[in-house]
């Protein structure tokens, strides 16, 4: 089946600092690949995406690669803020999304 | 523009009361499914539904019913409530793959649900 393996958080950072949160996945057929955030008491919103194999997807200063050869998906960011404070979440859709568990992100000032 | 809403935002209930969770969307997407949202579990899908009268079961269907009348909404009903459902819902619609912007699934703000 498939499945989205993400790094375990939390994830505590500097204003300033640079983020990686590292996803990998496991899929059958050509998957497309996603970032969502889930800011507190809030639902998911989508924060990128990436829909075929050495695509960027990148938004608000975060970016992630496609990378077919290591099946990955790693969230980048080269100076986090504390309104940057969230949970992230890794997924795949082939015919459903499928989830990583989320990485709590928090920066502080 | 409403999105995706959900109804009510907070829920208790007792063991084996029953109850439904209101879901609707105005974006007029084919595809809308329910989630929930485990502390360490990231989501995970319950049931969802390809269009009206078609629905089909997700990762952890058991306990939970849904039906899909029309192509707006989409309710979830748990027929006799269980300590194990407490949990946080999340409805989400989206167009079907291959449509423009297909994929991107658009989430309601959630249902805290406890279970006493």
């Amino acid at each position: 089946g498939n499945s989205v393996t993400q790094m375990e958080g939390p994830v505590t950072l500097s204003e300033e600092a640079f983020l990686t949160i590292n996803c990998t996945y496991t899929a059958t057929g050509y998957p497309s690949l996603f970032w969502y955030v889930q800011y507190p008491g809030e639902g998911l919103q989508l924060l990128l995406k990436a829909t075929k194999a050495d695509d960027k997807g990148s938004n608000k200063g975060f970016e992630a690669t496609y990378r077919k050869e290591t099946t990955s998906f790693h969230l980048e960011k080269g100076s986090v803020q504390v309104s940057d404070s969230a949970v992230y979440f890794c997924a795949l859709i082939v015919r459903q999304l499928t989830f990583g568990s989320g990485t709590q992100l928090t920066v502080l000032p | 523009n409403a999105g995706v809403t959900q109804t009510p935002k907070f829920q208790v209930l007792k063991t084996g009361q029953s109850m439904t969770l209101q879901c609707a969307q105005d974006m007029n997407h084919e595809y809308m499914s329910w989630y929930r949202q485990d502390p360490g579990m990231g989501l995970r899908l319950i049931h969802y539904s390809v269009g009206a009268g078609i629905t089909d079961q997700g990762e952890v269907p058991n306990g939970y019913n849904v039906s899909r009348s029309t192509t707006e909404d989409f309710p979830l009903r748990l027929l006799s409530a269980a300590p194990s459902q407490t949990s946080v819902y999340f409805c989400a619609s989206s167009y079907a793959p291959g449509a423009s912007g297909g994929y991107e699934q658009y989430f309601g703000p959630g249902t805290r649900l406890t279970v006493t």
